[in-house]
């Protein structure tokens, strides 16, 4: 069955400066996709950004960028120049892209990211 | 604007009483899911739907109900015999089924 971890509960980090929150997975699976969940106090999960297994190029998105590492099934985010906005809870999250009875997307229990001024 | 609508946004229900929350999209999309969240948790996934007229189980369909009779629509009734049904419900879609899914706003239901 395909787990997904994240092993840090909360994280903080000073506003302009960078942070990493970290992700790992397990899956038999050599084709699937990654994502990264933000779900701010609104509580609407919004798409951060998302990266495909077969593409060895790390995704970015503005400030948000990954680092991606599928021998060790790794997919840490980093958050660059960080500002008050993105305080929220961070989601990893995985699905198979054929999945057959497996198919689900399968999420992370999250970390809390406070953005402090 | 395209984009996935959910109502209502706060809903209560009294024990035995049966409440269908409403999920609408306008992104032409094809799958559509239903997933519940605890505090403190991930989303765990209620049902799915790939096309109109099929749906399947997901991990904790026990209690729950749903329909797929138009593309846009995927309603999601909680029974009386959902025993714990206080949490909040998102409701997602996307292109197809291994592809990203796009979430709407959230119902917060809360039983008395």
């Amino acid at each position: 069955a395909q787990t997904v971890t994240q092993s840090q509960p909360e994280m903080s980090v000073q506003e302009a400066e960078t942070v990493t929150l970290s992700c790992t997975y397990d899956t038999s699976e050599s084709d699937y996709y990654l994502f990264w969940y933000k779900q701010p106090p609104s509580r609407q999960m919004i798409l951060v950004i998302r990266q495909e297994a077969y593409k060895q190029q790390n995704a970015t998105e503005n400030r948000f960028s990954v680092n991606f590492q599928k021998a060790a099934k790794s997919f840490s985010l980093k958050i660059s120049d960080s500002q008050l906005g993105d305080a929220a809870m961070y989601f990893c999250a995985y699905i198979p892209v054929r999945g057959g009875s497996n198919y689900k997307l399968t999420f992370g229990k999250g970390t809390l990211l406070t953005v402090n001024p | 604007d395209g984009g996935i609508t959910q109502s209502p946004k706060y809903l209560f229900r009294k024990e035995g009483q049966n409440v269908t929350l409403s999920c609408e999209q306008n992104l032409n999309h094809d799958a559509m899911y239903w997933y519940r969240q605890d505090p403190g948790q991930g989303l765990r996934l209620i049902y799915y739907s790939q096309i109109v007229n099929d749906f399947q189980k997901g991990d904790i369909a026990e209690g729950y109900s749903v329909s797929r009779e138009k593309k846009e629509s995927f309603p999601l009734t909680v029974t009386s015999a959902q025993k714990n049904p206080t949490a909040f419900y998102l409701c997602a879609s996307s292109s197809y089924r291994a592809d990203t899914q796009y979430f709407g706003p959230g119902t917060r239901l809360t039983v008395l």
